[in-house]
């Protein structure tokens, strides 16, 4: 089993709140990832890191911001939520060597 | 612009039939082809790997077949389990693309015991 964990696992907030969603993995992996996905969907990605102080948006379009300040640590934000952003977030990491990726649970966000 | 294309959207499958899940992509800088399953509630998960310099790898009832001049690959489970009833994406990665994953829209498999 991955060692990644995010945090929540379901949230529901009100329109125009400010939300952070934590990803940590104690891999040590450098490769970091954010995707988006609606239920039953494809898996889009919306940012991904290959390290410390490294951060790229992804092939979709977000208006969520990362950070990554530590290996281990990959949290996304939501400035201002909006009912357009109520999806599941699934976080992934991948060591430089490897290609596989391995996900979290994801949080399931609905935006009310 | 989708560069991997999955088919069926959903398939049925009796108990210890043969499930098949075909893949398609453009990008022909693909290096790494990956098949993730998903249950409901949870990540997806690694369930087997290709890279092209082979044409088919097996592991346990699970196998992929790829065919690099057709730019398709495939995935078979060979017979079917009531626990293999989950969503399958297929994936694809290439170095120039910075290894990261481009995913097929995903498969619904479900097995009718």
């Amino acid at each position: 089993e991955a060692d990644i964990y995010q945090t929540p696992r379901y949230l529901v907030i009100g329109t125009g709140k400010k939300i952070t969603l934590e990803c940590s993995q104690t891999m040590g992996h450098d490769k970091m990832y954010w995707y988006q996905q609606d239920p039953g969907m494809e898996l889009h990605l919306i940012h991904y890191s290959y390290g410390v102080n490294s951060t790229e948006k992804g092939d979709l379009s977000s208006e969520s911001t990362v950070s990554r300040i530590r290996t281990e640590h990959f949290p996304l934000t939501l400035e201002s939520a909006r009912p357009s952003h109520t999806s599941q977030y699934l976080c992934a990491s991948s060591s430089q060597e490897g290609s596989e990726a391995f996900f979290g649970q994801g949080t399931r966000l609905t935006v009310v | 612009q989708q560069q991997v294309k999955q088919s069926p959207q959903s398939l049925i499958v009796q108990k210890g039939g043969i499930s098949i899940i075909n893949c398609a992509y453009e990008n022909t800088a693909f290096d790494y082809f990956p098949w993730y399953q998903q249950f409901p509630g949870k990540g997806p998960a690694l369930l087997i790997a290709i890279r092209p310099d082979v044409s088919e790898k097996k592991e346990g009832r699970f196998t992929i077949s790829f065919n690099k001049s057709a730019k398709q690959f495939s995935l078979h489970i060979m017979d079917s389990q009531p626990g293999d009833s989950a969503t399958y994406f297929c994936a694809a990665s290439s170095p120039q693309g910075a290894q990261k994953l481009v995913f097929g829209q995903g498969t619904r498999l479900t097995i009718n015991p």
